[in-house]
């Protein structure tokens, strides 16, 4: 069984349009995340939710959107995607405060044109 | 915002070599964690050194934590091209809500 799953692994889309990345974890972590990968391969903090609760909400710009159901699930939508919001976003869980690691979805590829 | 200092960026070696790569942080870390993201896939995390001067091995990867808590190293012994991917260290959120990444070293192990 998959620990972290998100959905799809590859998105390519046109400029303008609006979409929605799935994340979920079976993992029984109390806190989820989102994270953007550039070229760079650096990985930077979008937001992160601990029991349904938003703790994290970095500078990112407000068509990002990010919307946890329960503590299993966080999505993210994406309004008037931009040729800059190419890059590869990870979806992660974690027991907050534990000192455990975080666990990774394999990643969604977004390819905007 | 705190960045994690990783050397060398890039590193391409040949199969069988030994190779270190090393994280640093002008601040102490409360500890410190080693993931290894290969092509495709999300960061797994390796290990979490605590104690300043641990040592951990896992199979041929020895992690070592700085006496002082400021550096850690990662040697990998006889490395396969298995060991390819992307070395991340990390200081795990303690008094923060964030974990903070260093940027990362790109390891290439040719056969």
């Amino acid at each position: 069984d998959t620990a972290v799953s998100q959905t799809p692994k590859y998105l390519v889309t046109q400029m303008g349009n609006d979409k929605s990345i799935k994340c979920e974890q079976n993992l029984g972590h109390d806190t989820m995340y989102w994270y953007k990968q550039d070229s760079k391969k650096f990985l930077k903090i979008m937001f992160s939710y601990n029991n349904k609760e938003l703790i994290i909400n970095e500078t990112v710009p407000n068509r990002f959107s990010p919307k946890s159901p329960d503590k299993a699930h966080l999505n993210l939508h994406i309004n008037s995607l931009e040729l800059g919001d190419s890059a590869v976003y990870f979806c992660a869980s974690s027991h907050h405060g534990s000192g455990d690691g975080y666990t990774f979805g394999s990643g969604t590829r977004l390819t905007v044109v | 915002t705190q960045l994690l200092e990783q050397s060398p960026q890039f590193l391409s070696i040949q199969e069988g070599e030994n190779l270190t790569v090393y994280c640093n942080s002008s601040s102490v870390f409360s500890s410190l964690q080693w993931y290894r993201q290969e092509p495709g896939e999300g960061p797994v995390l390796l290990v979490t050194v605590v104690t300043g001067g641990e040592v951990k091995k896992l199979k041929r990867l020895t992690f070592q934590f700085g006496d002082a808590r400021k550096d850690s190293s990662l040697h990998i012994t006889a490395a396969q091209p298995g060991d390819t991917g992307l070395y991340l260290c990390a200081d795990p959120p303690f008094r923060t809500r964030k974990l903070i990444w260093g940027l990362g070293t790109s390891l290439a192990v040719n056969p």
